[in-house]
Formats: C-alpha cells, structure tokens, sequence
C-alpha cells in the first residue's frame, strides 16, 4: 500500500504558538485529507484538499495541498489547550474510491497552559 | 449533527471466541467502511461496504472476518475465531456520496486475551 510519512511524530508546545506539520508521500496523491483524533473517539475531519496548490482554511486552521501532490503541511495558529490530540494526513487509494484511505502514523500535539 | 455510532465501546473476549462489533452508520449514507487502529500505529482500512455487498477490502480482512447490514440501520464486523494480533480500536465509518469525506465512530476496543 501507499506510505504517508508524517512530522514531527510529537510536538510540545506552549498555548499560543503556531504549529505546523506535514506529511509526504512516495506516490501521488489527488486528495489530502487532514483528521484530528482525542483520546478515546474517531478521527474527525478537519480539513479536505483537493486541487494541487489549494490553500484552505477552518478558523485557526490551514492546510495546503503541495503542488507536486506528493505533500502537504497543516498549520495551526494561536494553539489553545483544546488543540491537543493525535493529528493524521491521509489519502484515497488511487485505484480506489474515496472510501479507502491511507493515513499516517499521526502528529501528537501536546498544548502547555 | 449525525454522527456514526458504536457499541460496544469496549469488548474483552478469550482467544478463539467469535466477536460482533456493531455500527449504526448516519442514516442517509449509502458507503461504510470498518477501519483498525493496533494501539501506537495508524489507522488501517479493512472494508468498504456498497449495495449490500463488499466492495473492496485489505489483506488484514482474511476469512476471519465478514460484514453484515441486516437491516436498514446496523453494519456489524464479525471476527469468527478471535486472535491477540486482533486487539485493536476498531472504527466504523459512512459517507452519503463516493466522493464525499469519511465520518467515523468512536470506535470498540477489542482486547483479546
């Protein structure tokens, strides 16, 4: 299957500051997908590309779809204590549907007060 | 808003014994998925599931395995003879159109002793 490789593996940071993570892939990718997991629930979905280049945004969000579509980075900005969870990038199977997804091994973020 | 639900939240069973998971995916979405989280590693697909049939799965979803919509509402994932390699999060997950992102539950923890 496809490799999504994802950094930094965890990061410790304090309320207020950016972060920023990305993720790459040996293959290409026509979406990138960006899920965030707190303990004990699913991944929810935080932020859909789905063109080479976008740029899109959701609140203090913003994830870029690279232009090679072989990467892309989420940053978060003016981090708050709720932020901290596992943040994964995934990707649909080319030869699949949208369904079956390829994810990373996730970003632990963790936000000190 | 809808969300995907799953029960057991957590199920504890012996090695060789027969598990059901159970799913009540979002009740207008026609594609459902069932993923796996082994603790520390990322999510991994299994199944996906369209028109009352899989439509495609991975090499984990060996005969061990099998899905059933019963009725309108439930999608189970039955493990026939369970194995300690099996204790993982396992995720259920829906979406209403092919092209539209995924929803996931909060997943069962299956431990298996």
């Amino acid at each position: 299957g496809q490799q999504l490789n994802q950094s930094p593996q965890s990061m410790f940071i304090q309320e207020g500051e950016d972060v920023s993570m990305n993720c790459t892939s040996s293959s290409i990718f026509n979406t990138w997908l960006w899920y965030k997991q707190d303990p004990g629930e699913g991944p929810v979905l935080l932020i859909a590309l789905y063109k080479a280049g976008e740029l899109t945004s959701n609140g203090r969000l913003t994830a870029q779809f690279g232009i090679t579509r072989k990467d892309s980075f989420l940053n978060i900005s003016a981090s708050i204590p709720s932020d901290v969870g596992i943040y994964f990038c995934a990707g649909p199977d080319r030869g699949s549907t949208l369904g079956r997804l390829y994810f990373g091994r996730g970003t632990q973020l963790t936000v000190w007060p | 808003e809808p969300e995907v639900t799953q029960t057991p939240s957590h199920q504890v069973t012996q090695m060789g014994q027969e598990v059901i998971l159970r799913c009540v995916p979002i009740s207008n979405h026609l594609y459902f998925y069932w993923y796996r989280q082994i603790l520390g590693q990322k999510v991994e697909f299994l199944v996906s599931f369209y028109n009352n049939e899989i439509s495609e799965k991975s090499e984990i979803f060996d005969d061990q395995f099998s899905v059933e919509r019963p009725d309108g509402s439930n999608f189970t994932l039955k493990i026939r003879s369970t194995k300690l390699e099996d204790s993982a999060m396992y995720f259920c997950a829906s979406r209403g159109q092919w092209n539209s992102p995924l929803h996931f539950g909060n997943g069962t923890r299956l431990t298996v002793t």
